[in-house]
């Protein structure tokens, strides 16, 4: 089973400020990575695919990098609507993992 | 629109079972893969089983034997049988769309708990 290690485990920032999410995984994984965001009592939602893709109807703040095994998510300047958990995914083998998610919260 | 809405879930005392239901709308449960997610109280999200459109299923090492995915195509509802559920089955269960690179469609999720 691969596993995804997912850093910082929290990020303290403020609106306007620049995140750097950060995913590595145990061996790897080609560009077979996706992001997801939740917010508390929601599901989560698809932001980034294959690594740089990003999904219909999100924002171009957001951008994805990476191969291998070392990703990195990018929100280049953070609205307070993106104040959530962001999760990694890879689908390179099964079983698909997650990791276990970065928050990022107001500071 | 696409809906997907879960259903089933409770309180159940370890050992028991139960078997949750999620009704799409927008597309057809068969045509399409559909996975079962979990996520326990405050921590991350877990893959559980998926159910190919040609009806091959896979299960995650921890539930297999115990839980079997299923669908209903005159219903369009996938289904999650849970038995012999233990404390670390508690979570919320989402069930969502694969497109075979990502999930794109969840629904809200319906919450599981194990305990006497």
């Amino acid at each position: 089973e691969i596993v995804l290690t997912q850093s910082p485990a929290t990020l303290s920032l403020s609106p306007g400020e620049r995140a750097t999410l950060s995913c590595r995984a145990s061996q790897s994984i080609s560009s077979y990575l996706a992001w997801y965001q939740q917010k508390p009592g929601q599901a989560p939602r698809l932001l980034i695919y294959d690594t740089s893709n990003r999904a219909t109807g999100i924002p171009a703040r957001f951008s994805g990098s990476g191969s291998g095994a070392d990703f990195t998510l990018t929100i280049s300047s953070l609205e307070p609507e993106d104040f959530a958990v962001y999760y990694c995914q890879q689908r390179r083998s099964w079983p698909q993992t997650f990791g276990q998610g970065t928050k990022v919260e107001i500071k | 629109e696409v809906q997907l809405v879960e259903s089933g879930g409770g309180l159940v005392q370890p050992g028991g079972s139960l078997r949750l239901s999620c009704v799409v709308s927008g597309f057809t449960v068969s045509s399409n893969y559909m996975s079962w997610v979990r996520q326990a109280p405050g921590k991350g999200l877990e893959w559980v089983s998926i159910i190919y459109s040609g009806g091959t299923t896979y299960y995650a090492d921890s539930v297999k034997g115990r839980f079997t995915i299923s669908r209903d195509n005159s219903k369009n509802t996938l289904y999650l049988q849970m038995n012999s559920l233990t404390g670390e089955d508690t979570a919320v269960y989402y069930c969502a769309r694969w497109d075979a690179r990502y999930y794109d469609y969840w629904g809200q999720g319906t919450l599981v708990t194990v305990s006497s």
